[in-house]
């Protein structure tokens, strides 16, 4: 399966806080996005960074991507309680028709 | 802007019948998806229509089929549930290859 996995699988932080999420996948990608997913709801885009980045910015997001570790992160800066939520990576198959998402990491932001 | 709408929300099936999930979407994109969500197992991909008139397998196709109606609409069908078929499941389209997926809310399924 070329499924990735996030880590950690839960993180706990107080409002304010940086929260660091790591993605690690399996094959070669054409990109890889984040998603977000709030208790009982869809999933919603957030960022996209192709293979060929190393680093991409959207707002309080900061994605990382190393290739050569086939691993990437997501950092959210001064977080906030409405952060609260699911954070999925997504790798794509090589017709980038597929997207392969991890287990999910789940973040809560204490007020 | 409805986006991607999923029907039904929820639903109860006895093991053994049949139901079709479906799925439109209002953003003329060309690729549309089903996926599962278990707890612990993040989505798996079930089946997807890269263009309208095709359908591929996904990761666990096994107990489902599916049908892109036409460029809007792509149904999931159950021909006879089984409890290990409870879950979440999402529809999703994109505009294309390597572009970002739009969800629907997601319809919960329990088989019982």
């Amino acid at each position: 399966s070329q499924q990735g996995e996030e880590d950690p699988q839960a993180l706990s932080i107080q409002e304010g806080e940086n929260a660091t999420m790591n993605c690690s996948y399996k094959t070669s990608i054409n990109n890889l996005q984040w998603y977000r997913q709030n208790s009982g709801r869809g999933l919603v885009h957030l960022i996209l960074i192709r293979s060929n980045e190393r680093e991409k910015h959207s707002g309080r997001l900061r994605v990382t991507l190393d290739t050569s570790k086939k691993s990437s992160s997501l950092l959210i800066t001064a977080s906030r309680a409405a952060d609260t939520a699911s954070y999925f990576c997504a790798t794509d198959a090589s017709t980038g028709n597929q997207f392969y998402f991890g287990t999910g990491t789940s973040l809560t932001v204490i007020p | 802007n409805a986006g991607v709408t999923q029907t039904p929300k929820f639903q109860v099936l006895k093991t053994g019948q049949s139901m079709t999930l479906q799925c439109a979407q209002d953003m003329n994109h060309n690729s549309m998806y089903w996926y599962r969500q278990d707890p612990g197992m993040g989505l798996r991909l079930i089946y997807y229509s890269a263009s309208e008139g095709t359908t591929d397998k996904g990761e666990v196709p096994n107990g489902y089929n599916v049908s892109r109606l036409n460029k809007r609409e792509f149904s999931l069908r159950l021909e006879s549930a089984a409890p290990s078929q409870t879950s979440v499941y999402f529809c999703a389209s994109s505009a294309g290859p390597w572009t970002e997926a739009f969800f629907g809310q997601g319809t919960r399924l329990t088989v019982v």
